[in-house]
């Protein structure tokens, strides 16, 4: 289908592990985005692609990485969990105009016991 | 930080128009003011963006007031399914246009 997906929708996972979060889109957008929800704080990016092979931190990287081999797909692995990494999730694609309306996918609900 | 200030809360009685405000008295010359808005457990959605004139799509109207230091969204005849966090944010074009997600207005809409 057309669009945004992530996967997996819910992880559990324990402290220490390495996760990996799947995000790909379908539109061929050059540019991709991870966000954060915890309650209280809002939406806030954790890295952004704008193009293959193109990676920037955003407000708050630390304990993530972030590759982008193929303009579809922009992983997020957590190299070792940790409770403070409990949270939802949320990739976000747009196209490599001026502008900044994102498309958004559905959300990975992921919690580190 | 977020550029914009929002009322936490707002309530709208169902078919209704719903009016949300929003403050964003430092925005420079190259800068748009966009709305989004969070469904529960969902990500979030464009609604609609605006420079300096009003602006209406198929969701909502944008009012940007002359000085540009505010603006308000309109949902003319609001439903229950527009009950959503709100969110108004400034964005500098020409560039990476990433995205400072305030903690927006939470919209009630009320049968």
């Amino acid at each position: 289908d057309a669009g945004i997906t992530q996967s997996p929708r819910y992880k559990i996972t324990e402290t220490g592990r390495q996760v990996t979060l799947m995000c790909h889109q379908t539109w061929s957008h050059s540019y991709m985005f991870w966000y954060r929800q915890d309650l209280g704080h809002g939406l806030r990016l954790i890295y952004y692609s704008a193009a293959a092979d193109i990676t920037d931190k955003g407000e708050v990287p630390d304990g993530y990485v972030v590759s982008r081999s193929k303009t579809e797909n922009f992983p997020l692995t957590l190299e070792s969990a940790t409770r403070s990494q409990t949270s939802v999730y949320f990739c976000a694609s747009k196209p490599g105009l001026a502008g900044g309306e994102q498309y958004f996918g559905p959300g990975t609900r992921l919690t580190v016991t | 930080d977020a550029k914009t200030t929002q009322p936490t809360s707002m309530d709208c009685a169902e078919g209704r128009a719903a009016n949300l405000p929003c403050n964003h008295s430092t925005i420079s010359g190259n800068e748009y003011v966009y709305w989004y808005r969070q469904i529960h457990s969902q990500g979030p959605q464009y609604i609609i963006h605006g420079l300096k004139n009003n602006e209406t799509n198929e969701m909502a109207s944008l009012i940007i007031t002359e000085d540009r230091k505010s603006s308000t969204l309109i949902l003319p005849h609001a439903t229950l399914r527009d009950t959503a966090v709100y969110y108004c944010i400034v964005v500098s074009q020409g560039g990476s246009e990433k995205l400072v997600f305030g903690k927006g207005t939470k919209l009630t809409v009320n049968p």
